[in-house]
């Protein structure tokens, strides 16, 4: 059973394009959680999806993120029009259920913003 | 709100030496509490977690930490340290209203001296 698979691992976009960040879950697996870990920081939750729902996207930034769980392929971040300041590694984490069990994380895909 | 205290940012120990980190919370309710730890450019990959029953639990790589609720803690100790736990170290708590929506600390980085 394959883990958590982000790709693309390592992701350079100058200002102002496009960011699009892939996560596959766990066989089984049907939530979703993405985190944003900034330099020298913690990770901070972004959005908890499960399979075409939006759960929770409290940790969102209002304007340029958004992202997606379609019934088939993977979870999709996508930035927009990217700024210096997104710069960061982002993680997703998937798990079989919503409580009563573990989390299992990603290698992430650190994002930088020339 | 949630949240969670690392108070040490950079700990140095020799390698055999005795190994404690400290984790301070705040939760409304029940915590679901975990550890992780980090490698540089790694993902995060769990060492133990605690949902309910015995306050000590017991982990890999012969972590174990003990859940306080009087004291709000949930500290990380190993007996005896090796050169390969040199890592980042990060608690984090959820709970029965947050499920994998986790609230990490903002990590510990062990050093160990041969």
């Amino acid at each position: 059973n394959a883990g958590v698979m982000q790709n693309p691992r390592h992701l350079v976009r100058r200002r102002g394009q496009e960011a699009r960040l892939r996560c596959s879950p766990m066989k089984g697996h049907s939530h979703v959680y993405w985190y944003r870990q900034l330099p020298e920081e913690g990770l901070k939750f972004m959005v908890y999806l499960q399979k075409e729902n939006i759960i929770d996207e409290s940790g969102m930034p209002k304007e340029r993120f958004s992202a997606e769980f379609p019934k088939e392929g993977p979870s999709i971040l996508r930035i927009q029009q990217v700024v210096r300041g997104d710069s960061a590694a982002y993680f997703c984490a998937s798990s079989p259920t919503a409580m009563n069990t573990e989390a299992f994380f990603g290698q992430g895909t650190r994002l930088t913003v020339v | 709100a949630q949240s969670v205290t690392q108070p040490d940012i950079h700990i140095t120990v020799s390698e055999g030496a005795s190994l404690e980190l400290r984790c301070n919370y705040s939760y409304g309710a029940t915590p679901y509490l975990f550890w992780y730890v980090q490698s540089p450019g790694q993902g995060l990959q769990l060492l133990l977690k605690y949902f309910s029953g015995d306050t000590l639990v017991q982990g890999i790589k012969g972590f174990e930490a003990e859940f306080k609720r009087s004291q709000s803690s949930f500290n990380l100790r190993k007996p005896s340290v090796h050169w390969s736990d040199a890592a980042e170290y990060f608690c984090a708590v959820g709970g029965n209203n947050a499920g994998n929506m986790l609230t990490f600390g903002g990590g510990t980085r062990l050093m160990v001296k041969p």
